[in-house]
């Protein structure tokens, strides 16, 4: 089964810094989606960033882009000129081509400081 | 503006009692999906659904059901079989190819 692990349970930055946002999957298929999601205090669950895993390519969107190591399973957020409305818990998400589950991590609670 | 709607926003209910949770999308999107979150965890997987009158079980589907009679809704039923139905429900939609899934803005579900 596919796992997906986030190692920072909490993580904080200052406004207008640029943090990083770890995440590591396990699987053994090559044809696969990841997804970053953001979680605020209101709980609403907001599409981040998406990735194919046969894109070579870094995923972009504004502030926020993704390092994406096929070879070592790693998919990274960064978010760059943090602002405070960035804080937010931020999930890691997998998803196996052909199928509709989502397999999240457990989640990183990113604090923007002013 | 389209989008998916969850309700109530908050609901009680005493322990034995069914409660049904309404989730309703207009984005034209033929998968739907329901998943659970318990504090400090990621979200699981509860049923989803990939065309009208049609659902599987997902990860966590003891004590729960589901009905798809239009691609509109897909309401979720917590029976008194679950044992630990206090949680946080949210409900989402996709299009069946790869997409990421929009999240409607969930149900706090308290049982006590």
């Amino acid at each position: 089964a596919q796992t997906v692990t986030q190692s920072q349970p909490e993580m904080s930055v200052q406004e207008a810094e640029t943090v990083t946002l770890s995440c590591t999957y396990d699987t053994s298929e090559n044809n696969y989606y990841l997804f970053w999601y953001k979680q605020p205090p209101s709980r609403q669950m907001i599409l981040v960033i998406r990735q194919e895993a046969y894109k070579q390519q870094n995923a972009t969107e504004n502030r926020f882009s993704v390092n994406f190591q096929k070879a070592a399973k790693s998919f990274s957020l960064k978010i760059s000129d943090s602002q405070l409305g960035d804080t937010a818990m931020y999930f890691c998400a997998f998803r196996q081509g052909g199928s509709e589950k989502l397999v999240f991590g457990k989640g990183t609670k990113l604090t923007v400081n002013p | 503006d389209g989008g998916i709607t969850q309700s109530p926003k908050y609901l009680f209910r005493k322990e034995g009692q069914n409660v049904t949770l309404s989730c309703e999308q207009n984005l034209n999107h033929d998968a739907m999906y329901w998943y659970r979150q318990d504090p400090g965890q990621g979200l699981r997987l509860i049923y989803y659904s990939q065309i009208v009158n049609d659902f599987q079980k997902g990860d966590i589907a003891e004590g729960y059901s589901v009905s798809r009679e239009k691609k509109e809704s897909f309401p979720l039923t917590v029976t008194s079989a679950q044992k630990n139905p206090t949680a946080f429900y949210l409900c989402a939609s996709s299009v069946t190819s790869g997409t990421g899934q929009y999240f409607g803005p969930g149900t706090r579900l308290t049982v006590t």
